[in-house]
């Protein structure tokens, strides 16, 4: 079955960048693309980005461009979500999420990893 | 960007009752929206898309509806794992945008 398991829970101070890994298995990693969510405490979900894991391809939204790299290792069947310059407006639950490909233009999520809590203070 | 709003933001309801959950897009969006729920301290799931699609293995308790800018989620016949929150997505455009969320809640 499709699993995503994210990386631990992170405590980050102003400024910096954190990093969430997100290793997918029981599917063909190169065939699906993988979209990263967050959800801040009490608000909606928020879509951030989406890797292509077969070339590495992304697209970002423009809230977020600049300061966040989406990349992925084929070999380790692995994604990552970097996002730099870390304000406690950044406190949140971040998924990662592949991709379901249907006659939509965007692809929706069909599964989810856990999720990964960032916390982001002084 | 497309905002999503949906109504109500929360709702109380008994096992057995037939509940309705809105979406309203800001602009058309033809069917391209998925419905989500998401239970406490986990990562969503998705139940709907296509506007009306039903995912697999999701009960057929659940239904959506609607095209262009209103949306309907559906729930026929309330069962206790039902309690959580539901969240709409459109998938029309770039970046796929969020409703608020629904909170059902027993009642």
């Amino acid at each position: 079955q499709v699993q995503l398991v994210q990386s631990g829970a992170e405590v980050k101070k102003p400024g910096a960048s954190v990093k969430v890994s997100c290793k997918a298995s029981g599917y063909t990693f190169t065939s699906y693309a993988l979209n990263w969510v967050r959800q801040a405490p009490g608000q909606r979900l928020e879509w951030m980005g989406w890797v292509n894991a077969a070339n590495g391809n992304t697209k970002y939204s423009q809230k977020f461009q600049g300061r966040v790299t989406l990349s992925r290792d084929t070999s380790a069947t692995t994604a990552y979500m970097e996002l730099s310059s870390l304000t406690s407006e950044d406190t949140a639950v971040y998924y990662c999420a592949r991709v379901m490909y249907s006659s939509s233009p965007v692809p929706g999520s069909l599964h989810w990893g856990q999720g990964t809590l960032v916390t982001v203070s002084s | 960007d497309i905002q999503l709003t949906q109504s109500p933001s929360f709702l109380s309801a008994s096992v057995g009752d037939r509940v309705t959950i809105s979406c309203r897009a800001s602009q058309g969006i033809s069917t391209h929206l998925a419905w989500y729920q998401q239970k406490p301290g986990k990562a969503p799931t998705l139940l709907i898309y296509g506007a009306s699609i039903l995912q697999n293995g999701v009960p057929s308790r659940f239904s959506g509806s609607g095209s262009g800018t209103e949306f309907t989620l559906r729930i026929s016949s309330l069962q206790p794992e039902d309690f959580a929150t539901y969240s709409c997505q459109q998938l029309n455009s770039y970046p796929p945008t969020f409703g608020q969320g629904t909170k059902l809640e027993i009642k």
